[in-house]
Formats: structure tokens, sequence, C-alpha cells
């Protein structure tokens, strides 16, 4: 079984430009979930979503946005890119809304 | 807000010896689970504490979560070169808001 796939895996960006990272959850899982991550520390929650709706968000600016597909699929768009921005990106998904997480591999942004 | 509090946040320790990983809250809550991250991977999960008082074991890794279920710690008995990692809390919600603790980075040294 295919577990959850993030791409791109690398990226690189200038400041101002936007980008958007894609995710698909293992399937069957409801729930997806973005996080980033600077190294050596834990993730820090951006969004949550659950049947295609959003059930959560973190402490992020408007510039970060979000949506979940019919087939639970997830996008994660940033605009406006910042330095700061530069991070690993990591996707979750789960079969419920507080199950256990299962993770990609991420997508590591750099911004120049 | 950081709602969970994890220490030591970092951990170097010579093979053999044993260590205990921290993670505090000031609330209560419902759930906590413990995951495990390897550099260039995702966190895999370890363990899901539900109950106050609860422990769980998993080989040499023991669980704990705290009687007025706002503390759990994890202790690994005889560390080897295998369990370096990034160890996290992730703090249990259905308010939709899931929360780590910064993370503890263990290096274990043959």
């Amino acid at each position: 079984d295919a577990g959850v796939t993030q791409s791109p895996t690398h990226l690189i960006k200038t400041r101002g430009q936007q980008v958007t990272l894609r995710c698909s959850p293992i399937s069957g899982h409801k729930s997806v979930s973005w996080y980033q991550q600077v190294l050596g520390q834990g993730p820090q929650f951006i969004f949550q979503y659950y049947e295609k709706e959003e059930r959560g968000r973190g402490n992020f600016p408007d510039r970060f946005s979000a949506r979940q597909f019919p087939n639970y699929s997830s996008e994660l768009n940033v605009n406006a890119l910042l330095l700061g921005d530069s991070a690993l990106y990591l996707c979750a998904s789960s079969s419920l809304l507080a199950g256990e997480l299962f993770f990609g591999e991420g997508s590591r942004l750099t911004v120049l | 807000t950081q709602l969970l509090e994890q220490s030591p946040q970092f951990l170097s320790i010579q093979e053999g010896e044993n260590l205990t990983v921290y993670c505090n809250s000031s609330s209560v809550f419902s759930s906590l689970q413990w995951y495990r991250q390897e550099p260039g991977e995702g966190p895999v999960l370890l363990v899901t504490v539900v109950t106050g008082g609860e422990v769980k074991k998993l080989k040499r890794l023991t669980f704990q979560f705290g009687d007025a279920r706002k503390d759990s710690s994890l202790h690994i008995t005889a560390a080897q070169p295998g369990d370096t990692g990034l160890y996290l809390c992730l703090r249990g919600s259905n308010t939709g808001k899931l929360i780590f603790g910064q993370g503890t980075t263990l290096q274990v040294k043959p």
C-alpha cells in the first residue's frame, strides 16, 4: 500500500514568489494536516482538513492557505515568500480526526 | 503559544546508558502520542497513551502518562545507536489543532 506522498521533494524559490505543495493521503484516509518544521525542532501545525473542510488552523499568516479535494488529496499554498519560510513542510494523513498520523517525507523549501 | 514543553531539548549519551524524556503541559489533554523522526523522514508513531497513570512498554522503551493527564515521559533502557533520532510528543485534540512539543534530539554514541 502506498504511504503518504508529497511533491515536490525539494524546491528553491526567491522572495516574493508563490509556491504550491501537494499531498496524497493514504487510501481511505479522510484527514490531512500540514506542518512546518525547521531543523532539530518539532513540527509547527499549519492546517488540518477533514472531509474537505478546514478543521483547524495554526498561528500562521494569511499568506498560508490550503484546500482539500474530493479525492482527499491536499494542496498547501504560500504567497509572497519570505526567507523565514524556508523549512521542511510535512503532510500527514489519518483515518480519524484525532487518530494516528502517518507522515510523508516532506517538501523541503528553500527561499533565497 | 507552545502548549507542550519537552525536555531536554538535546541529549548525547553513550550506548548502554538509560535516559528519560519529558513532555509537560499546563492543561489536561485527552491523549498523548509519542513519535520518533529520523533524518530525511517524517515522524513515525511509537505509542498513544490515553488513561491517566497508564504505562506502556515497547521493547526497551517505557511510556508513562501522568495521573492528572498533564504530563508524560519516555524512558529508554540501555540505549543503542539505532535509537538516535528526534523524539516528539503530540497532544491529542478534537479541536482540530495538533500541537507537537519542541522535540528532543537524542544522539547515542557507540
